[in-house]
């Protein structure tokens, strides 16, 4: 039974470009959320997708974009990167919309420099 | 923004050692989730307390859940070096299963 993947795993951008980072949810499970983690901070909700639509929203601007796939794997995109977007973001699925457990992902670490 | 704090940030015991956490947080809360995570790496679900619950037990973690005052408590008990991670505690409101995070409490038990 696979878990959740993302990748890449590691990723070195230049300010003003753009990133896509991509998720596979668990098998079975329906409902993908991104949160962005900081260093030495916790986590930080982005997004939630669940039927290909965007379902819920952090306090992230519009550069923060992302994707739903009819076979629930996702993208996270980033346009115009800033020096502040450098983090792990992590991806998360659920059995649903109301499951409480999420399981995470391993995490891609975006460095922007 | 977070939903509240963690107490303390770091803690270094000795292997055998209790551990206790602290969270407290901010708005009404659906349920709260204890999560750990190894080096900067992927969050692991480790308990979940409802609302209307007071303590739960699993394995060697407990969890106290205290509405009046907005906080819970992790305790991991008979400390082990592999429990040297970063422990989060996360809320969910009714509004969605959207985790709110604290800030994190980094544990080094030592050997």
């Amino acid at each position: 039974d696979a878990g959740v993947t993302q990748s890449p795993t590691h990723l070195i951008k230049t300010r003003g470009q753009q990133v896509t980072l991509r998720c596979s949810p668990k098998s079975g499970h329906d409902t993908v959320s991104w949160y962005q983690q900081a260093l030495g901070q916790g986590p930080q909700f982005i997004f939630q997708y669940y039927e290909e639509e965007e379902r819920q929203r952090g306090n992230f601007p519009d550069r923060f974009s992302g994707h739903q796939f009819p076979n629930y794997s996702s993208e996270l995109n980033v346009n115009a990167l800033l020096l502040g977007d450098s983090a792990l973001y992590l991806c998360a699925s659920t059995l649903s919309l109301i499951a409480d457990e999420q399981y995470f992902g391993p995490g891609t670490r975006l460095t922007v420099t | 923004s977070q939903q509240g704090e963690e107490d303390p940030q770091a803690l270094s015991i000795q292997e055998g050692e209790n551990a206790t956490m602290n969270c407290s947080y901010k708005t009404s809360i659906n349920n709260l989730q204890w999560y750990r995570q190894n080096s900067g790496r992927g969050l692991v679900h480790l308990i979940l307390i409802r609302s209307n619950e007071r303590e739960k037990h699993s394995g060697r973690l407990r969890v106290t859940l205290d509405t009046s005052k907005k906080s819970s408590s992790l305790l991991i008990t008979a400390s082990r070096a592999a429990d040297t991670a970063s422990y989060f505690c996360a809320t969910v409101t009714n509004a969605g299963n959207m985790l709110t995070f604290g800030g994190g409490t980094r544990l080094m038990v030592k050997p």
